[in-house]
């Protein structure tokens, strides 16, 4: 597609749920991050793809957190038994990993847990 | 580990130039960047240096880079109200998987006053 794309844009959850938020990433670029940004506060990494798999999820704050990734296209990032801590905007960017390595973003997806 | 610092609020009228300032704490940073994010959007590279130079230009946009104190600035000249959102600064270091990882300081909020 033309940029990154999440969905969805909103999610309103009940704590103790399961949430996924997904992500397509530029067509054709094989590195896909995700992050966090809580309210007022900069960008916390969570994991890096490379193709379908991950070199770096150093950043998954717990093991509540996991993400995938298929095709070297879509990925997902599963939130499990949801805590009230985990209420954020979750971002999704993908390059081309050379060079400068810009970083796309897509326009994140706004996590309420209640 | 790698630490990315910027001041939260800057506030400017229209038509003076404003000046975002960033402190990192890795030497062996190899690119710098500045991102802009609008409300409810997601984060779109405005300019970049790399990390052997001093300054660069780009319409009203200057960068500087002091590689000694690891001060990184940026300043918009003829502040306009569209100028108005969060400039984070990042900068990019080798990540495991064999990576240039970025991290991204607090942000700063820029408010451009009429």
């Amino acid at each position: 597609g033309a940029g990154v794309s999440q969905s969805p844009s909103n999610k309103v959850t009940e704590k103790g749920k399961d949430v996924e938020l997904r992500c397509d990433p530029i067509s054709g670029h094989t590195a896909l991050y995700w992050y966090r940004q809580r309210l007022g506060q900069g960008l916390e990494f969570l994991i890096y793809f490379q193709g379908n798999s991950a070199p770096d999820k150093s950043g998954l704050p717990s093991d509540r957190f996991s993400a995938e990734r298929t095709g070297e296209s879509v990925s997902t990032l599963t939130i499990q038994r949801t805590q009230q801590e985990d209420s954020a905007v979750y971002l999704c960017a993908s390059s081309t990993r050379t060079g400068i390595n810009i970083q796309y973003f897509g326009a994140g997806t706004r996590l309420s847990v209640l | 580990g790698e630490d990315v610092e910027q001041s939260l609020f800057l506030s400017v009228r229209e038509g003076d130039s404003s000046v975002i300032n960033c402190t990192y704490t890795d030497s062996s940073s190899t690119y710098l960047y500045w991102y802009k994010q609008e409300p409810g959007a997601g984060l779109q590279l405005l300019t970049y240096i790399f990390s052997n130079m001093d300054m660069k230009q780009d319409q009203r946009l200057t960068v500087l880079l002091n590689k000694k104190d690891k001060h990184l600035s940026l300043r918009i000249a003829d502040t306009q109200t569209g100028d108005s959102a969060i400039y984070f600064c990042a900068e990019t270091h080798p990540g495991s998987g064999g990576y240039q990882k970025v991290t991204f300081g607090t942000g700063t909020k820029l408010q451009v006053i009429p």
